[in-house]
C-alpha cells in the first residue's frame, strides 16, 4: 500500500532554533518527493522537489534530504522565524501509467510547526 | 506570472443554491487539478484536466461538476451541496508535455476558496 508517514504530528520551537521534520514513505515505484508549506486556510506552497538521484536540496533556510534506499526524507529548518509557523506536508509522486490519481500522488498528513517568541 | 488565482476567497451557500468556483493560471500549464481539503487533513484529489480534457475523476459526487473552458481556466460548478461539503477547495496546475505522466511535475497551488454550506 502506498503510504506517506510524517513525524512529529506537531512541534513547538523557540524562534531562532533549528528543527527537523521527518517523512517516511512506501510509495513505489518512486518518481519524486516534494515538501510543501501550508499556512492555515491557504494553499500549499512548494519548498523543494527531489528526484531519485538527489540527496539534498536547499531553498533558503529550508534543506531537504532524501535517502531513496531507506525511503526517508527530512526537512531541516534553520534559524526559525515566526513566519515559519505552518503545516509542512510531504508528498510523494509515483511513476505509474495507470490507476486512479490518488494512487499516483500520496500526501502525508503533515507536521504542524509552531514557532514561538 | 507564476501564480494560480482562485475566486471567490470565501463562499457561503445554501443547499439549494448553484454557485461556481473559478481558477486561473497563466504559466502555460496544461494540467489542472481540483482538491478538497478538510480541516487538519491533507488535500484530497477530486478532478484532473490534461490538455483541457477530464483525465481523472476520483469518484466525486455529481453535485460537483468541473469545466475547463480553455487552457488557463478551470471551473467547479456546485449544485445541491450538503453541509459536509464545507471545506477549502484548492486548485493547482503543473507543466505537462505530451504523454508525460500527470503528477510528475511540480504542482502550483492557488490560495483556495473557503466554502461553507448551510
Amino acid at each position: 500500500k502506498n503510504q506517506v508517514e510524517q513525524s512529529p504530528q506537531s512541534l513547538i520551537i523557540l524562534e531562532g532554533k533549528n528543527c527537523t521534520l521527518q517523512c517516511n514513505y512506501t510509495v513505489s515505484p518512486f518518481s519524486n518527493l516534494r515538501w510543501y508549506k501550508q499556512d492555515t486556510g491557504r494553499g500549499p506552497v512548494s519548498l523543494t522537489i527531489m528526484t531519485f538521484s538527489e540527496n539534498t536540496k536547499s531553498n533558503g533556510r529550508y534543506t531537504a534530504t532524501l535517502d531513496a534506499d531507506t525511503k526517508q526524507s527530512s526537512l531541516h529548518i534553520t534559524a526559525s522565524q515566526l513566519s515559519d509557523s505552518a503545516s509542512y506536508i510531504c508528498v510523494v509522486s509515483r511513476t505509474a501509467y495507470s490507476g486512479a490519481g490518488s494512487y499516483q500522488l500520496t500526501f502525508g498528513k503533515g507536521t504542524k510547526l509552531s514557532v514561538i517568541p | 506570472d507564476t501564480e494560480v488565482t482562485q475566486t471567490p476567497k470565501h463562499l457561503v451557500m445554501g443547499m439549494t443554491n448553484k454557485k461556481s468556483l473559478k481558477c486561473e493560471q497563466h504559466m502555460g500549464h496544461r494540467a489542472m487539478y481540483w482538491y478538497k481539503q478538510k480541516a487538519k487533513k491533507p488535500p484530497e484529489l477530486m478532478f484532473v484536466y490534461s490538455y483541457e480534457k477530464l483525465s481523472i475523476n476520483e469518484s466525486v459526487p455529481s453535485r460537483f461538476s468541473p469545466e475547463c473552458p480553455n487552457s488557463s481556466l478551470l471551473n467547479l460548478h456546485l449544485h445541491a451541496l450538503q453541509p459536509e461539503d464545507s471545506a477549502l477547495y484548492l486548485c493547482a496546475s503543473s507543466h505537462q508535455r505530451g504523454t508525460e505522466l500527470l503528477f510528475h511535475n511540480e504542482q502550483f497551488f492557488g490560495p483556495g476558496t473557503r466554502l461553507t454550506v448551510l
